[in-house]
């Protein structure tokens, strides 16, 4: 079964500073991934995905997120942290069903806290 | 552009109750889900559906109804509810009929079950 693994449950960067949030995976076939941010009291919103091509894609408030095949790691990178990026980010991978349907599989989250 | 509409944004219940969380689309989407959301377990998918009249099981079905009579509504419906079902729920559609495409999510129901 496909499957994400977050390893940190929180990540504290000063603002300014380059953050990092980690995700690796495990699937049978080529995989694809997204990264999604909830912010307090809200729905998750997509940041970004990666489906096949470039290994770095960028995404949404200036995220970007790096495809390692050999490490099956999908981090995700922001230059320069910003107080306002302070939110729980969900890893997710795309699990293909037996019927042709697929579903999104999520990690557990990780909480960002960018300090000033 | 409404997007995903869950109501209502907040429910106590008592053990044994029964109620129905609402969620509709304005995006003509035919997939929607619904997800549970619980502390260090990220998001389980309880029910999906893909286009009216149709729907199957997520991983964590159990104590849980839908129906999808139209394209924009989803109600997911506790039939009694249990303290292990506190949790929030999040309603999601997708413009991929397939599923396993970009998700809009509503902004979530918390429920408490006493």
């Amino acid at each position: 079964a496909q499957s994400v693994a977050q390893p940190e449950d929180q990540v504290n960067v000063a603002e300014g500073n380059p953050l990092t949030v980690k995700c690796t995976y495990s699937v049978s076939g080529n995989p694809y991934l997204f990264w999604y941010v909830q912010y307090p009291n809200r729905g998750l919103q997509f940041l970004l995905k990666y489906i096949t091509g470039d290994n770095l894609v960028k995404g949404s408030y200036g995220f970007e997120a790096e495809f390692n095949k050999s490490q099956t790691s999908f981090h995700l990178k922001k230059p320069s942290a910003l107080v306002s990026d302070s939110a729980l980010y969900f890893c997710a991978v795309r699990d293909m069903k037996s019927d042709g349907y697929n579903k999104l599989i999520f990690g557990a989250g990780t909480r960002l806290a960018v300090h000033p | 552009n409404a997007g995903v509409t869950q109501t209502p944004k907040f429910q106590v219940l008592k053990t044994g109750q029964s109620m129905t969380l609402q969620c509709a689309q304005d995006m003509n989407h035919e997939y929607m889900s619904w997800y549970r959301q619980d502390p260090g377990m990220g998001l389980r998918l309880i029910h999906y559906s893909v286009g009216a009249g149709i729907t199957d099981q997520g991983e964590v079905p159990n104590g849980y109804n839908v129906s999808r009579s139209t394209t924009e509504d989803f109600p997911l419906r506790l039939l009694s509810a249990a303290p292990s079902q506190t949790s929030v729920y999040f309603c999601a559609s997708s413009y991929s009929r397939r599923g396993g495409e970009k998700l809009f999510f509503g902004s979530g129901t918390q429920l408490s079950v006493l």
